[in-house]
């Protein structure tokens, strides 16, 4: 079965400080991949996907991932993180001509001045 | 832009009452998509419907329903509410263009609250 796993639950930078969130999915053939955000009681954003082609792709916010087919890895980077980059990310993983979207639980990142 | 539109945006109800959440996708989007995320859970999928039929079904109870209508809205019907069912419901639309890609717009969310 599909599923995806996001290995830290909270996560804590210093303002500025790169971030890396780490994605492992397991799918059998090639994903849809997708990062969202989610602040506080709000809705899911889509930061960036990934369906083909370039396995690096940039996002919303100076957010970027990374596809890696041999390690089943999708990892979220940003360089310098900024204190309103504050909220939960969830990885997510697509599957072809079905409908849904199977999410990891989610990090919650906090952000220290 | 325009977004997915969600209405109403909080809802309580008491135990066995029912509930119909709303959801206008964006326009010109025909296919729309339900989640339920219960308290510090991830998103689950309920259940999707392309041009107004039901295209696939994840894990949602028999005691909820759903359509979508001519205009493409849908509603998400749930009766017999139990405690449990208290979460924020997502809907999220799409293009069919962009069905096979699995690329869905979310919106804000209705948060349910059974007392």
């Amino acid at each position: 079965a599909q599923s995806v796993t996001q290995p830290d639950i909270h996560i804590t930078v210093s303002e500025g400080a790169s971030l890396e969130l780490r994605c492992n999915y397991s799918y059998g053939a090639t994903p849809y991949l997708f990062w969202y955000v989610q602040s506080p009681g709000q809705g899911l954003q889509l930061l960036l996907k990934y369906f083909s082609g370039d396995t690096l792709v940039q996002g919303i916010k100076g957010f970027e991932a990374e596809f890696k087919r041999s390690q089943s890895s999708f990892n979220l980077r940003k360089p310098s993180v900024h204190w309103s980059d504050a909220a939960e990310y969830f990885c997510a993983v697509g599957q072809y001509n079905t409908d849904k979207l199977i999410f990891g639980t989610g990090t919650r990142l906090q952000v220290f001045p | 832009a325009a977004g997915v539109i969600q209405s109403p945006r909080h809802l309580i109800k008491e135990k066995r009452e029912t509930a119909t959440l709303k959801c206008y996708p964006i326009p010109r989007h025909d296919t729309v998509y339900w989640y339920q995320q219960g308290p510090g859970q991830d998103p689950q999928f309920l259940i999707s419907f392309y041009e107004k039929m039901q295209s696939d079904k994840g894990s949602i109870p028999d005691r909820f329903s759903a359509q979508q209508f001519s205009d493409y809205h849908s509603e998400l019907n749930m009766s017999s509410l139990e405690l449990g069912d208290s979460a924020l419901y997502f809907c999220a639309s799409t293009h069919a263009g962009d069905r096979v890609n699995n690329e869905q717009f979310f919106g804000p969310g209705t948060r349910l609250t059974v007392l």
